[in-house]
């Protein structure tokens, strides 16, 4: 089945305790994106991946990291996260560029004490 | 920075009747508008797009509209039934320079029976 998965797809950490979250689609999509979901502001992005070894910065990419070493994965590093960190974060792909359909994981509650 | 707005943040309608939303977007460059879906507790889904060579698109019930000269562009669902139900989000991207993805702030639509 076509699909993007992510995980964890529930997670309780603590400030300053670095995390991952795993993103990884078996559609050889070549763009590969992130977006936090928040309460009022929609969606917004915070990284995104052209194909392997090349990603840039979306809208709000600070307290984040990516990575890309192989085309079916993109990871979300949070290195010292915060509470204003918590939110629904979503990974996303697409078969190349940005104007085609993102195909949306099932999303990542993350909540940072 | 580049944004799109989206309007109404909340949208009642009866079975039956249709239903209208609208986004306006900043970034003269944007040349892809999809509208996705989100069901609670899901990813969102793409459910229609446009590109700026087209101003209008139509699949069975539902139609999108693009004015690029007021950078505005509107999502039309008619005949609603109960399964409409549902979070929409506008988006606007480019396809050439930045790839970036900017969504709007969501539209919460209830179709009541």
């Amino acid at each position: 089945e076509a699909q993007v998965t992510q995980n964890p797809r529930y997670l309780i950490t603590v400030t300053g305790k670095k995390l991952t979250v795993t993103c990884s689609q078996n559609m050889n999509h070549e763009y590969m994106s992130w977006y936090r979901q928040d309460p009022g502001l929609g969606l917004r992005q915070i990284y995104y991946s052209m194909n392997v070894e090349v990603t840039d910065k979306g809208d709000v990419p600070e307290g984040y990291k990516v990575s890309r070493k192989e085309k079916r994965n993109f990871p979300l590093i949070l290195e010292s996260p915060s509470p204003n960190q918590t939110s629904l974060y979503f990974c996303a792909s697409s078969l190349y560029g940005s104007g085609n359909e993102q195909f949306f994981g099932p999303g990542t509650r993350l909540t940072v004490l | 920075g580049e944004n799109v707005e989206q309007h109404p943040s909340t949208l009642s309608v009866q079975e039956g009747d249709s239903a209208v939303i609208k986004c306006t977007y900043s970034d003269s460059a944007s040349n892809y508008f999809p509208w996705y879906k989100q069901e609670l507790g899901k990813g969102p889904q793409l459910i229609i797009d446009i590109r700026s060579n087209v101003g209008e698109k139509k699949d069975q019930r539902i139609a999108v509209t693009l004015n690029k000269t007021a950078k505005h562009f509107s999502l039309h669902i008619t005949e609603t039934q109960p399964e409409d139900s549902a979070v929409y989000f506008c988006a606007a991207s480019t396809t050439s320079g930045t790839y970036k993805y900017i969504f709007g702030t969501g539209t919460r639509l209830k179709v009541l029976a």
